[in-house]
């Protein structure tokens, strides 16, 4: 089975600095999906970026990026120019693609503070 | 269109209770699920469903029960509650297509506290 580690329960950043969540994971399959939801005190979970384990690109949506290293396992995610609005839980998650499943394996989570 | 409607969004229960957290959604997914969420322990799937009439069990199904007679409602039962069932609960579906562009979209998540 597929498991998600975030090794930082908490982060904090400085308004308007750059912060970097990690996230490993493992898997023996070689096509897969992998997201970041954020979670601000409201809970709603809400996608933050993905990324499709075939594109050797990393993907980036404004202000978020991720450094998607296949060997490695590794999927960290980049906020850049932080906002107070961006303090919020991080999830990452990994989908697999075999049998048709949406199902979602979520790591713990990071809490990130955001200083002013 | 609303997404995904969860209901309650609170509820308190005593040990024994029953109780069905309600979850409809109005994008005609085919997929639909149920995770919990506990302090330091992420969210975890309970149950899952394809489609009308099918269902199957997630990461930790015990103590739950599910259904799937519409492709718009996918009900959460606790036939009776216990603690550990204390907890927020999601609702999320997608369109269910193998491509992979799919995302889930979530509830806005029940809170439930089990006396």
């Amino acid at each position: 089975a597929q498991t998600v580690t975030q090794s930082q329960p908490e982060m904090s950043v400085q308004e308007a600095e750059t912060v970097t969540l990690s996230c490993t994971y493992d898997t023996s399959e070689s096509d897969y999906y992998l997201f970041w939801y954020k979670q601000p005190p409201s809970r709603q979970m809400i996608l933050v970026i993905r990324q499709e384990a075939y594109k050797q690109q990393n993907a980036t949506e404004n202000r978020f990026s991720v450094n998607f290293q296949k060997a490695a396992k590794s999927f960290s995610l980049k906020i850049s120019d932080s906002q107070l609005g961006d303090a919020a839980m991080y999830f990452c998650a990994y989908r697999s693609l075999q049998g048709g499943s949406e199902k979602l394996v979520f790591g713990k989570g990071t809490k990130l503070t955001v200083n002013p | 269109n609303a997404g995904v409607t969860q209901t309650p969004k609170f509820q308190v229960l005593k040990t024994g209770q029953s109780m069905t957290l309600q979850c409809a959604q109005d994008m005609n997914h085919e997929y639909m699920s149920w995770y919990r969420q506990d302090p330091g322990m992420g969210l975890r799937l309970i149950h899952y469903s394809v489609g009308a009439g099918i269902t199957d069990q997630g990461e930790v199904p015990n103590g739950y029960n599910v259904s799937r007679s519409t492709t718009e409602d996918f009900p959460l039962r606790l036939l009776s509650a216990a603690p550990s069932q204390t907890s927020v609960y999601f609702c999320a579906s997608s369109s269910g297509r193998i491509s992979g562009a799919n995302v889930l979209t979530f509830g806005a998540g029940s809170r439930l506290t089990v006396l």
